[in-house]
């Protein structure tokens, strides 16, 4: 079973500034399988990253994701006041097929 | 535009069966994609359930696979879950969603369901 280690746990920053957020797993993966969500409270989770750098339907170029084998960063640049939430990266392994998640990383107003 | 909505019990009592089911609106569940259910509680995070796709073929979760069936019904355009079995520790917002390129894009609201005598 692949495990993802979200860090930091907590980031705190500005409006306007950049945020890095990093995911490692325990074993390598395709980046065709490695996500990123952002969930707001009361809410699901909302797709922000598929296949390790594409963004979803709708977000906007602020969000960014690379990365390949077992390390993957979401970068967020001029951070807005509504891209502060949970963030959290998946990653997909097809023996046995399976999803796992992150613990994620909170992002929060400084 | 894709829609779902999660219903069933919010309360299930220990050693019983939780049953959800998940309707979708605006997208045919006979596509090719599949459709999952993932959990969330505070002690385990998310917490990738299941998925079935349109021909009945299913996978789970290894830590849940002998508790768990998702089936599937076309005809009423929604899918299931059952989870058997349940304790405290499965306490937690369900939440149906499609999925699409090894990510989920579309969620539903989530449901929460307690596990309590």
């Amino acid at each position: 079973e692949i495990v993802l280690t979200q860090s930091p746990a907590t980031l705190s920053l500005s409006p306007g500034e950049t945020a890095t957020l990093s995911c490692r797993a325990s074993q390598s993966v395709g980046d065709t399988f490695s996500a990123w969500y952002q969930q707001k409270p009361g809410q699901p989770p909302r797709l922000l990253i598929y296949g390790a750098s594409t963004r979803a339907t709708g977000i906007p170029d602020r969000f960014t994701g690379s990365g390949s084998g077992t390390d993957f960063t979401l970068t967020i640049t001029r951070l807005e006041p509504e891209d502060f939430a949970v963030y959290f990266c998946q990653q997909y392994s097809s023996s046995p097929p399976q999803y796992t998640f992150g613990r994620g990383t909170k992002l929060q107003i400084k | 535009q894709v829609q779902l909505q999660e219903s069933g019990p919010g309360l299930v009592k220990p050693s019983g069966t939780l049953s959800l089911t998940c309707a979708v609106s605006g997208y045919s569940i006979s596509n090719t994609q599949w459709w999952s259910w993932v959990r969330q509680s505070p002690e385990k995070g998310l917490e990738w359930i299941g998925e079935i796709v349109h021909t009945g073929s299913t996978n789970y979760n290894p830590s849940l696979k002998s508790r768990v069936t998702i089936l599937m019904d076309k005809s009423k355009n929604q899918f299931s879950l059952n989870l058997s079995s349940v304790t405290a520790a499965d306490t937690a917002v369900y939440y149906c969603a499609r999925n699409d390129f090894y990510s989920q894009d579309y969620w539903g609201q989530g449901i929460l369901v307690t596990v309590s005598s």
